[in-house]
């Protein structure tokens, strides 16, 4: 089942903070992040293997709540470079541990 | 370097014809998957390969095929029993970490 993220959309201006949110209805053993560029393939940007484990990448780190089966994408201090979709994925166990993406979150930063 | 290459970038198919998308890996990874992304949309999981000779149908197979005859190819046929083709196709393989890199993806349009 794929996980829903929230917003759907964020528009901030250079500087301004941001989250957005990762839910499943399934349990959950880890969450991988991508940033997808208009017209490119995904890149990675983490994986969070265990509850509670934070990571960051640059300006940007995660969390990763097992419990509520939940991860969240902090993005600091937003760049021009930040504009792009994030995807959230969950691995599914029964599909070769393919990933199962969430609908995307588009982000766009402003001058 | 190591990666995984997709060929060709662009490509357009008449109605009733069958195109090949390539994708080619050097990265030794067992894991192979295709995605399909509609504009605007997120991903899914066309078929995925886990080891050589093997291969299983994701989500969205219906009109599609391919083959894994080596570790490092993992050729997807578009059928002309695909109705609504259009999209950009990503090609991905799995790290022993299970991290997912993609390739640069194929655009295919249908004219």
């Amino acid at each position: 089942q794929q996980p829903v993220q929230s917003p759907q959309a964020v528009i901030l201006r250079e500087g301004e903070d941001a989250v957005i949110n990762c839910s499943s209805s399934k349990a959950l053993y880890s969450v991988h992040w991508y940033r997808q560029k208009h017209g490119e393939a995904p890149v990675f940007l983490m994986i969070l293997l265990k509850g509670g484990e934070q990571k960051g990448h640059e300006k940007i780190s995660a969390s990763f709540n097992e419990k509520k089966q939940q991860s969240s994408l902090y993005l600091t201090a937003s760049q021009l470079s930040y504009s792009g979709t994030y995807f959230c994925g969950t691995p599914n166990n029964n599909a070769g541990n393919m990933l199962t993406f969430g609908g995307g979150t588009r982000l766009m930063v402003k001058p | 370097d190591g990666g995984i290459t997709q060929s060709p970038k662009y490509l357009f198919r008449k109605e009733g014809q069958n195109v090949t998308l390539s994708c080619e890996q050097n990265l030794n990874h067992d894991a192979m998957y295709w995605y399909r992304q509609d504009p605007g949309q997120g991903l899914r999981l066309i078929y995925y390969s886990q080891i050589v000779n093997d291969f299983q149908k994701g989500d969205i197979a219906e009109g599609y095929s391919v083959s894994r005859e080596k570790k490092e190819s993992f050729p997807l046929t578009v059928t002309s029993a695909q109705k609504n083709p259009t999209a950009f196709y990503l090609c991905a393989s799995r790290t022993v970490g299970n991290t997912i890199y993609f390739g640069e993806g194929s655009w295919l349009t249908v004219v």
